[in-house]
């Protein structure tokens, strides 16, 4: 199975920010990297497929990039209703897998 | 375009639970579709898919061999019958659709595009 290093594993941002999270794979993956937003009580929503291809209706301060190894989810600038918890997840191959997520909250 | 999940609820460990994924809004039998479940408190674990015609099934290894997915296309459903349940399959069991790749009529992405608003199961005496 392939493992992500997801980071941070939690931030304090204040509201126009830019914040960064990273996500590692435990090998290469090419771009079959997602990135998901979860908000409390509520189920993820995808934001990012194919580590930088922006998923329809989602707002374009998200961005993200990365190929191999490495990959970055990017907020350009933070909005109130981006506080909630981000996970990557590699779609490399069956059975998936998902970072252990990142809580943005606010500073 | 939506999937409602149903049927979560408390059972005792041991004991067997079906839950069922109702889809609307696309065509159901052009999908793989997937279980994914979420621990109080923890983070997202893949669980099972199946494929538009529900002839291939994949569990991961912590279910494989207790759950079973299946689907009616007839009915726009997929069900998760569960059995042996232990308290650490107590989660909320969320239904997500399989985005596709485009021109690959019966492939999978491994990218979850449409989630239900998840059902819970507590498994506890």
């Amino acid at each position: 199975d392939i493992q992500m290093a997801q980071s941070p594993s939690s931030l304090s941002a204040s509201k126009g920010d830019r914040v960064t999270i990273t996500c590692r794979a435990s090998q290469s993956i090419g771009s079959y990297l997602n990135w998901y937003q979860q908000k409390p009580g509520k189920a993820p929503k995808l934001l990012i497929y194919a580590a930088s291809s922006l998923q329809s209706g989602v707002p374009s301060r998200f961005s993200g990039s990365g190929s191999g190894t490495d990959f970055t989810l990017t907020i350009s600038s933070l909005q109130p209703e981006d506080f909630a918890t981000y996970y990557c997840q590699p779609s490399y191959s069956a059975p998936w897998t998902f970072g252990q997520g990142t809580k943005v909250e606010l500073k | 375009v939506q999937v409602v999940e149903s049927g979560g609820t408390l059972v005792k460990p041991g004991g067997s639970l079906r839950l069922s994924c109702a889809a609307s809004g696309f065509i159901f039998s052009d999908y793989y579709m997937h279980w994914i479940r979420q621990a109080p408190g923890k983070g997202l674990e893949w669980v099972s898919y199946i494929n538009g015609v529900g002839s291939v099934q994949y569990y991961g290894d912590s279910v494989k061999g207790r759950f079973t997915i299946s689907r009616d296309n007839a009915k726009n459903s997929v069900y998760l019958q569960m059995s042996s349940l232990r308290a650490g399959d107590s989660a909320v069991y969320f239904c997500a659709r399989d985005r596709g790749s485009p021109g690959c009529p019966d492939c999978f992405s491994g990218t979850f595009d449409i989630w239900g608003q998840g059902t819970v199961v507590t498994v506890s005496s």
